[in-house]
């Protein structure tokens, strides 16, 4: 079944940095890569998400990216605020399965 | 509309006894889901429901089991419950290939 690896498990930035996140998968049938953001005590909220036809998608200060030979996707994040520090999760699912599996996660601590 | 609500949001149980968490969406969703979190372990699938009258196991259904009652209702039931089950537990619902959304969570605590 699909298996969903996420890097890294915790990262601290600069108030206006960049963060990236790294996620691989092992299905490649799996065609939707949604990202999510937990806060503390909160339930996770979807951020955004790729599907496979395409290679790249932007939301303001968020994009992520899609590499199918490689099996891997990636969450950037610029101009980083406060606000940002968070739990994020990637995830992938494949049409028709309906199975949705997370990766482990990554803890973004944005420090001002 | 309320989304994806779950019950109860808090339980202590006693090691053996147990308990059903129920999960109600009204989105209209084929599929549900059950996750556990626990710390530095992410969100894993418990079980799933791609649509009504089908049920299928996801990572880690040991000591569970689930019931798709209708289209809206999900319930995940603890036969035997054991400390290694004390978790937050979280329903979601989603449309296939698009957004999931989760429930409000259920903390619950066995000793």
């Amino acid at each position: 079944g699909e298996n969903v690896e996420q890097h890294p498990s915790t990262l601290s930035v600069q108030e206006g940095d960049s963060a990236v996140i790294k996620c691989t998968y092992s299905d490649s049938a799996s065609n939707y890569f949604p990202w999510y953001k937990q806060e503390l005590g909160k339930r996770p909220q979807l951020i955004i998400d790729i599907r496979s036809n395409v290679g790249e998608k932007k939301d303001q200060r968020i994009a992520v990216t899609l590499n199918k030979t490689a099996k891997h996707f990636s969450l950037h994040i610029t101009e980083t605020q406060p606000e940002d520090s968070a739990v994020y999760f990637c995830a992938a699912i494949k049409g028709g399965s309906e199975k949705l599996v997370f990766g482990k996660g990554t803890k973004l601590t944005v420090n001002p | 509309n309320a989304g994806v609500t779950q019950t109860p949001k808090f339980q202590v149980l006693k090691t053996g006894q147990s308990m059903t968490l129920q999960c109600a969406q009204d989105m209209n969703h084929n599929s549900m889901y059950w996750y556990r979190q626990d710390p530095g372990m992410g969100l894993r699938l418990i079980y799933y429901s791609a649509s009504e009258g089908t049920t299928d196991k996801g990572e880690v259904p040991n000591g569970y089991n689930v019931s798709r009652l209708n289209k809206r209702e999900f319930s995940l039931r603890l036969e035997s419950a054991a400390p290694s089950q004390t978790s937050v537990y979280f329903c979601a619902s989603g449309a296939g290939n698009a957004e999931a959304f989760f429930g409000q969570g259920t903390r619950l605590t066995v000793v």
